[in-house]
């Protein structure tokens, strides 16, 4: 099955500061990848998502890229504010097969203000 | 609110009692999936149904754990003779099931086992 590696597990960062996050799937057959972000005791909520014939999307301060060929996408959010701080998920799926969904293990985002 | 609804929010149980979670998908959303959360850690994949069909089941789940959606609606997912181990966030989320399209979460019912 799908194998989601997620880098860094902990990250802080000054406000107005970028935040990269990466991330690295194993089954090259995935083509959807969403991001999440989940504030403490809240559900996860979908912030930005890409699919695997796109190179990046952009929302905003968000952006997502994708590289099939190294098969890693990373988030980015530009000008950070501290109600961004927060983990962070990746999550990988192939909706040929089911659309499984498999996560990473998550990045906890702190923006220092 | 329109949204993903689980209940209960939170469930205290003893070992070795079963304990039974329900969760409401978004309406027109057809595929509805399980996920166990715990601490410091991503969504972990249980099950999921589209329609009323258990089309995939995670080989960690246990025979302990079983879930339903037996009108393609909502779903339950029961945990009998419960183990500390289990103590978890339990995710409920859904999708239309249309190419690629989103997990919608709900807000989680918390297991703690005593």
């Amino acid at each position: 099955g799908e194998n989601v590696e997620q880098h860094p597990s902990t990250l802080s960062v000054q406000e107005g500061d970028s935040a990269v996050i990466k991330c690295t799937y194993s089954d090259s057959a995935s083509n959807y990848f969403p991001w999440y972000k989940q504030e403490l005791g809240k559900r996860p909520q979908l912030i930005i998502d890409i699919r695997s014939n796109v190179g990046e999307k952009k929302d905003q301060r968000i952006a997502v890229t994708l590289n099939k060929t190294a098969k890693h996408f990373s988030l980015h959010i530009t000008e950070t504010q501290p109600e961004d701080s927060a983990v962070y998920f990746c999550a990988a799926s192939n909706s040929n097969t089911g659309n499984q969904f498999y996560f990473g293990t998550g990045t906890s985002l702190t923006v220092i203000p | 609110d329109t949204g993903v609804s689980q209940n209960p929010r939170h469930k205290i149980t003893k070992r070795g009692q079963n304990v039974t979670f329900r969760c409401d998908p978004i309406s027109e959303h057809n595929r509805l999936y399980w996920y166990r959360q715990t601490l410091g850690q991503g969504p972990e994949f249980l099950t999921y149904f589209q329609n009323e069909a258990q089309l995939e089941k995670s080989r960690l789940l246990s025979d302990r754990f079983s879930a339903e959606r037996p009108k393609g609606s909502f779903s339950t997912l029961e945990i009998q003779r419960t183990e500390q181990g289990d103590s978890a966030m339990y995710l409920c989320a859904s999708s239309s099931g249309q190419g690629n399209s989103p997990l919608h979460f709900g807000n989680g019912t918390r297991l703690t086992v005593t």
